[in-house]
């Protein structure tokens, strides 16, 4: 597609359960990036996936919390065991390579609320 | 540890305004900056990026400065619109990490 493309748009959940939030890069774009953004605050980086390299996961905030990517392609983060402190908006982003002055283009983000 | 700071926090405007928003790093070993602009409940969009050889960049109404040695950049924004509200945030990209961003500046341009 056109650009990074995420899904759901919305997820509600109740406490205690798992879910899978989906980022489709774009197309070529080897570096992928999560954030999350609570109510009111700044972006909190999460993970950073770039080409076939280990990822930089120092910003998960718990073990609760994990993400994958095959190739350079889809990539989902699962957060298991949901708390009400993991509402926030769950941005994805992908650049043709990080670190080099290339653009990163944003999904428009999963808004997640757990009841 | 990077980190970026945005000054102000919140901004009013009458329409016509030209305005700067200021952003601030600690660790001038920077590839690049790059602004963007978040409309409420949205993504982001990107502005502009300012490669670390690069002392400005333009687009239209909108010019951002990188001064990589003190650790600042400006987004000048001319003759300012009611479509311009929204918070717009600066983030900076280091090494081998991801964006680090500052915590944004909320612009409103009164009509």
């Amino acid at each position: 597609g056109a650009g990074v493309s995420q899904s759901p748009s919305n997820k509600v959940t109740e406490k205690g359960k798992d879910v899978e939030l989906r980022c489709d890069p774009i197309s070529g774009h080897t570096a992928l990036y999560w954030y999350r953004q609570r109510l009111g605050q700044g972006l909190e980086f999460l993970i950073y996936f770039q080409g076939n390299s280990a990822p930089d996961k120092s910003g998960l905030p718990s073990d609760r919390f994990s993400a994958e990517r095959t190739g350079e392609s889809v990539s989902t983060l699962t957060i298991q065991r949901t708390q009400q402190e993991d509402s926030a908006v769950y941005l994805c982003a992908s650049s043709f390579v990080a670190g080099t002055g290339v653009e990163a283009f944003f999904g428009q983000g999963t808004r997640l609320t757990v009841v | 540890k990077q980190e970026v700071t945005q000054i102000p926090a919140a901004l009013s405007v009458p329409e016509g305004e030209n305005l700067v928003l200021n952003c601030s790093f600690t660790d001038s070993a920077i590839y690049n900056l790059q602004w963007f602009r978040q409309d409420p409940g949205k993504g982001l969009t990107s502005l502009l990026l300012i490669q670390s050889s690069q002392r400005e960049q333009t687009s239209g109404r909108l010019n951002a400065s990188l001064d990589k040695s003190s650790g600042r950049s400006t987004l000048y924004i001319a003759a300012s619109q009611p479509g311009d509200s929204a918070t717009y945030l600066c983030a900076v990209t280091t090494g081998r990490r991801a964006l680090t961003f500052g915590s944004g500046t909320r612009l409103q341009v009164q009509p």
